[in-house]
């Protein structure tokens, strides 16, 4: 089983909200990781989106619209990237990743097509 | 304003030594993590290692005995030898720089492994 699982895909509507969700493998606890997220562009390296932990304690890069949050949910062992108001250019893929036994593992990503 | 100007062989035989340099422009190596990642044509981000500074690294275990990431300071720049290369290791490989998590990447190398 993958460290971090993420949906392959996901499509939504100009104007609507997505959830992209990152979740943990069984026996790895959310509440003990910060998730970060990065957004790729077909073409293009990867952009550092944010990172987060908890309300306390995140950071949105600079230059990353407000509509673009974190947040956890532990129930269901996941970090979730939210988007609201979403934008034609917010077409790209989008991955995840933490810090775990020294070293980085990546989510597999999340394709995101605005419709 | 920094800039990260990556080199290397673009087309290598199975067997063969991959090698990819990032030059760092406009910044210091000093205080920052400079991490490798990889990324095969269609598919997700695999980190391979980092350096800082100092020339200490730290090397994901799937790639260790492969690996050999190096800084030189005097130019500025960071280094990735991996060894043995086959098909699988076909990819664009990314430099990236972070005081934590990788936060800036360069624009990648497309290294191709083919008989």
């Amino acid at each position: 089983q993958a460290v971090l699982t993420q949906p392959s895909s996901l499509s939504a509507s100009p104007g609507a909200s997505a959830s992209l969700t990152c979740t943990l493998r069984s026996g790895i606890n959310i509440r003990t990781y910060r998730i970060y997220w990065y957004q790729q562009k077909s073409g293009s390296p990867p952009q550092f989106l944010l990172r987060y932990n908890s309300d306390s304690d995140n950071l949105r890069a600079s230059g990353v619209p407000s509509r673009f949050s974190g947040s956890k949910d532990a129930s269901a062992n996941a970090g979730i990237l939210l988007i609201s108001g979403l934008q034609s250019e917010d077409e790209a893929d989008y991955y995840c990743l933490i810090w775990h036994n020294r070293v980085w593992v990546f989510g597999g990503g999340t394709k995101v097509t605005v419709l | 304003q920094v800039s990260l100007q990556q080199w290397g062989a673009g087309l290598l035989k199975p067997s063969e030594t991959l090698s990819v340099t990032c030059g760092v422009d406009g910044g210091s190596l000093s205080g920052y993590y400079w991490s490798w990642i990889r990324q095969p044509p269609g598919k997700g981000l695999e980190w391979i290692g980092e350096v800082v500074h100092s020339g200490s690294v730290n090397y994901n275990p799937s790639l260790k005995s492969r690996v050999t990431i190096s800084v030189d300071t005097s130019k500025n720049q960071i280094s990735l030898r991996l060894r043995s290369v086959a098909a699988a290791d076909t990819a664009l490989y990314y430099c990236a720089r972070g005081v934590w998590e990788p936060d800036y990447w360069g624009q990648g190398s497309l290294v191709i492994v083919s008989s």
